[in-house]
């Protein structure tokens, strides 16, 4: 069972580009979770989705990204017109629709780079 | 909304001691706590998951407890080596919502 996937690893945009991040949840989960976690800093969540569903976007920055799952293929964070301030570690995570009792499982992370 | 701190910052220990890492958090309604560890440049490996009803869970030279009414969680780090050296990440859950601390960067000596 292959664990969250995400792609690219690596990423370099140059200013005012547009970053799409991908995420292919675990077998079976249909909760995707995307945090970002900028140097020296701990995870922030920003949204939680379910296939064609935003469930949680309250730690999305209110400009230029955006987040979707749909029904068929992986999910994306999308970050148009980015800034040096938006180079960072993006961590997608996966989970079963109860995550109440189940760890949820994280990928390798995209690190964006933005020159 | 859930605080999740996370104290000391950094730590430098010599090989061999064990240490205590702490997580307070501000909501006591948690479903569960995570403890993770990031090596640099990777991603993030589960070590323990503790029920909101448990108290402890171990596995091998970790042991994270659970204080649910007073915030409090702490991952012990047995005879440790400097394999361990990571950052550690404790992670609560509040209804399908895990808020992360900022890590306790861990450093062990040989």
């Amino acid at each position: 069972n292959a664990g969250v996937m995400q792609n690219p690893r690596h990423l370099v945009r140059r200013r005012g580009q547009e970053a799409r991040l991908r995420c292919s949840p675990m077998k079976g989960h249909s909760h995707v979770y995307w945090y970002r976690q900028l140097p020296e800093e701990g995870l922030k969540f920003m949204v939680y989705l379910q296939k064609e569903n935003i469930i949680d976007e309250s730690g999305m920055p209110k400009e230029r990204f955006s987040a979707e799952f749909p029904k068929e293929g992986p999910s994306i964070l999308r970050i148009q017109q980015v800034v040096r301030g938006d180079s960072a570690a993006y961590f997608c995570a996966s989970s079963p629709p109860r995550v109440t009792g189940n760890t949820i499982y994280f990928g390798e992370g995209s690190w964006l780079t933005v020159v | 909304k859930q605080e999740v701190t996370q104290i000391p910052a950094a730590l430098s220990v010599p090989e061999g001691e064990n240490l205590v890492l702490n997580c307070s958090f501000t909501d006591s309604a948690i479903y569960n706590l995570q403890w993770f560890r990031q090596d640099p440049g990777k991603g993030l490996t589960s070590l323990l998951l503790i029920q909101s009803s448990q108290r402890e869970q171990t596995s091998g030279r970790l042991n994270a407890s659970l204080d649910k009414s007073s915030g409090r969680s702490t991952l012990y780090i047995a005879a440790s080596q400097p394999g361990d050296s990571a950052t550690y990440l404790c992670a609560v859950n509040n209804n399908n919502d895990m808020r992360f601390g900022a890590g306790t960067r861990l450093t062990v000596k040989p």
